[in-house]
């Protein structure tokens, strides 16, 4: 079984809709990494979380990282067809080293 | 500035062939790390560098799997010989400083077909 569960595996919005993505270890999360796919590129880096109850945005997206540090979750409010790819999210999940444990990914589209 | 560089971005090959992929991390960032994708598996660390260093080639799946850095500016993933199996896109990434304090940041990967 995956270390790192991505909820929904896929998601079909509206153009304007808000949406959250989760993640979930069973494992404490020492750092908890969002990042962004489209296809044929690579990854962006869009947030990162290290302390329990953290959250930060940036634009329309807002990362957050629960108080037991084992859940996080990003939301997009006011979808736009921008925001259509692959999230990703990469953990820690070790503390102290430097590799990074990737979720499945959720695939998002946006439709007008 | 510019982001790693990986090259080259496709590359197909027939099944015993050798094959090298590159990697020009950004400047100054003094770790490198080299994943794979596939559909099945999702995204793997292969091995990481520290200052041109491997530190953890755990996830080399096998023998036929090396990578280098000679210098910092320069790192080789090399497959030999390679198998379909090694059909994957495979990424690059550098950082500047440990995980925790800043976070990877990838290339565009190669997509190697064995066929």
């Amino acid at each position: 079984s995956q270390e790192l569960e991505q909820s929904p595996q896929s998601l079909i919005v509206q153009e304007g809709k808000n949406l959250t993505i989760n993640c979930t270890s069973s494992k404490t999360l020492y750092g908890l990494y969002w990042y962004k796919q489209k296809y044929g590129e690579g990854l962006i880096f869009l947030m990162m979380l290290q302390k329990g109850g953290e959250e930060k945005s940036h634009e329309k997206i807002t990362a957050k990282l629960d108080e037991k540090k084992q859940q996080s979750s990003l939301h997009i409010t006011a979808s736009q067809p921008s925001h259509a790819g692959i999230y990703l999210c990469g953990a820690d999940l070790r503390g102290g080293g430097n590799k990074l444990t990737f979720g499945t990914g959720t695939q998002l589209k946006v439709e007008l | 500035d510019a982001g790693v560089i990986q090259s080259p971005r496709h590359e197909v090959t027939e099944m015993g062939q050798e094959v090298t992929l590159r990697c020009k991390p950004i400047s100054g960032h003094d770790y490198l790390f080299w994943y794979r994708q596939t559909m099945m598996r999702g995204l793997e660390l292969l091995i990481y560098f520290n200052n041109n260093v491997p530190i953890d080639d755990s996830g080399m799946p096998e023998d036929r799997f090396s990578a280098k850095m000679p210098n910092a500016s320069f790192s080789t993933l090399k497959i030999q010989p390679s198998e379909p199996r090694d059909s994957a896109v495979y990424f690059c990434a550098s950082s500047l400083g440990v995980l925790g304090n800043q976070p990877q940041h990838f290339g565009d990967g190669t997509r190697l077909s064995i066929l």
